[in-house]
């Protein structure tokens, strides 16, 4: 069983278009995040929903928008594809918001714009 | 700001050597330090945690420890295995949101 999965695996689109990542956990978990890996492997926290309410909204280009239907998941679709967004995508779960609740991550979404 | 700093960015050791990686916070109140190892194409998974109570904890070959006057952790891995070949993150924990605030990641790669 996948605890938590994200489709597609691979996304590969131009510049301009609109395109939408989802994310699914069956853990039972309150809160689920979203984080960009950039070329250079590095981590950053983008988005955070504790029960569908959004949490924490980093520093984000307004073009990206989060989603939560329900607890357990958590959908980001951006608009207006740039190049700087190619980087790959992790969707994350944890019990709470509590701070020492292990993150599992997805396998991630490799997003390339072409 | 917050901040996390890690060192080295890359680590090459010989299998059965042992393997340091360092890492520095910037806010003091961070109370929860986690590391993660992340395989080539795959997820990040966590391998160990520290909360601020607690200077040292060891699982294993694996161990951290936490100098919360100097704001510094470490993680240790002894008798390296080419298995343990991957990106290792060490994270911080800013405020009650449970935001995660990564190191740049050190690239560790065990030869046989």
């Amino acid at each position: 069983d996948t605890a938590v999965s994200q489709t597609p695996k691979y996304l590969v689109t131009q510049m301009g278009n609109d395109k939408s990542i989802k994310c699914e956990q069956n853990l039972g978990h309150d809160t689920m995040y979203w984080y960009k890996q950039d070329s250079k492997k590095f981590l950053k926290i983008m988005f955070s929903y504790n029960n569908k309410e959004l949490i924490i909204n980093e520093t984000v280009p307004n073009r990206f928008s989060p989603k939560s239907p329900d607890k357990a998941h958590l959908n980001l679709h951006i608009n207006s594809l740039e190049l700087g967004d190619s980087a790959v995508y992790f969707c994350a779960s944890s019990q709470s918001l509590a701070i020492h609740y292990e993150q599992y991550f997805g396998p991630g979404t490799r997003l390339t714009v072409t | 700001g917050e901040n996390v700093e890690q060192h080295p960015s890359t680590l090459s050791v010989q299998e059965g050597d042992s393997a340091v990686i360092k890492c520095t916070y910037s806010d003091s109140a961070s109370n929860y330090f986690p590391w993660y190892k992340q395989e080539l194409g795959k997820r990040p998974q966590l391998i160990i945690d520290i909360r601020s109570n607690v200077g040292e904890k060891k699982d294993q070959r694996i161990a951290v420890t936490l100098n919360k006057t100097a704001k510094h952790f470490s993680l240790h891995i002894t008798e390296t295995q080419p298995e343990d070949s991957a990106v290792y993150f060490c994270a911080a924990v800013y405020n009650q949101g449970g935001k995660l605030i990564f190191g740049q990641g050190t690239e560790l790669s065990v030869k046989p």
